[in-house]
């Protein structure tokens, strides 16, 4: 069956403080992969599709990865708008476009 | 540009009725999904819709809950005698689906109370 994990659950930082989070996959025919921003209350804003392991793709403070197995975010210098839920969702190969998402990494960034 | 529309925003209803949420995709968008999100959870699938293709359905939790959609426009989530535990935000999203990789977009979502 195909899973997909995030890590941590929620993770609090201070503004300026980099981290990164993770999101890993077991899935038949991976393509590539998405990430999603989620704020309260509002469905989710698309960030990234990472296609290859290798990749890489920036925008502002987020920079996102891709192995064959996991997929990073990495937030540097993190400003307290960043502050959101990040969600991964791995997509297949073939026809289907069925989306499974990652239960996601809540993001608190204080001032 | 116009987004994904879902309406209503919120929807409070008793416990045994029958509720119908609808999803408006974006113009042109050939795919579009159902995705449920319990309080503090992440997104569950619920049914995909590409084209004519027939829908996946694998993620409906009961046969109280079904889906329609007519063409490559609206879409309705019916959910038969609700219960409490249906209480969620119910997600729709389209995507042009040119080819495998094309990102979805969500609406704001539909907040069921089911009291």
């Amino acid at each position: 069956e195909d899973q997909v994990t995030q890590s941590p659950e929620a993770l609090r930082l201070q503004e300026g403080e980099s981290s990164s989070l993770n999101c890993s996959y077991t899935v038949s025919g991976l393509r590539g992969l998405f990430w999603y921003r989620q704020d309260p209350g509002k469905g989710p804003e698309f960030l990234f599709t990472l296609y290859s392991a290798g990749e890489e793709k920036e925008k502002e403070r987020l920079k996102a990865t891709l192995t064959k197995k996991e997929s990073f975010l990495h937030i540097t210098a993190p400003k307290p708008e960043d502050s959101a839920t990040y969600l991964c969702a791995p997509f297949l190969s073939g026809n289907t476009g069925k989306l499974i998402f990652g239960q996601g990494t809540t993001l608190q960034v204080k001032p | 540009g116009a987004g994904v529309s879902q309406s209503p925003s919120n929807k409070v209803t008793e416990k045994g009725k029958d509720v119908e949420l609808r999803c408006d995709p974006i113009s042109g968008h050939t795919a579009l999904y159902w995705y449920r999100q319990r309080l503090g959870q992440g997104l569950e699938f619920l049914i995909y819709f590409q084209g004519n293709s027939a829908p996946d359905k694998s993620g409906l939790p009961s046969d109280r809950f079904s889906a329609e959609r007519t063409g490559e426009s609206v879409s309705t989530l019916t959910i038969q005698r609700t219960q409490q535990e249906d209480s969620a935000v119910y997600l729709c999203a389209s995507s042009p689906y040119r080819v495998v990789g094309t990102e979805a977009f969500f609406g704001q979502g539909t907040r069921l109370t089911v009291v």
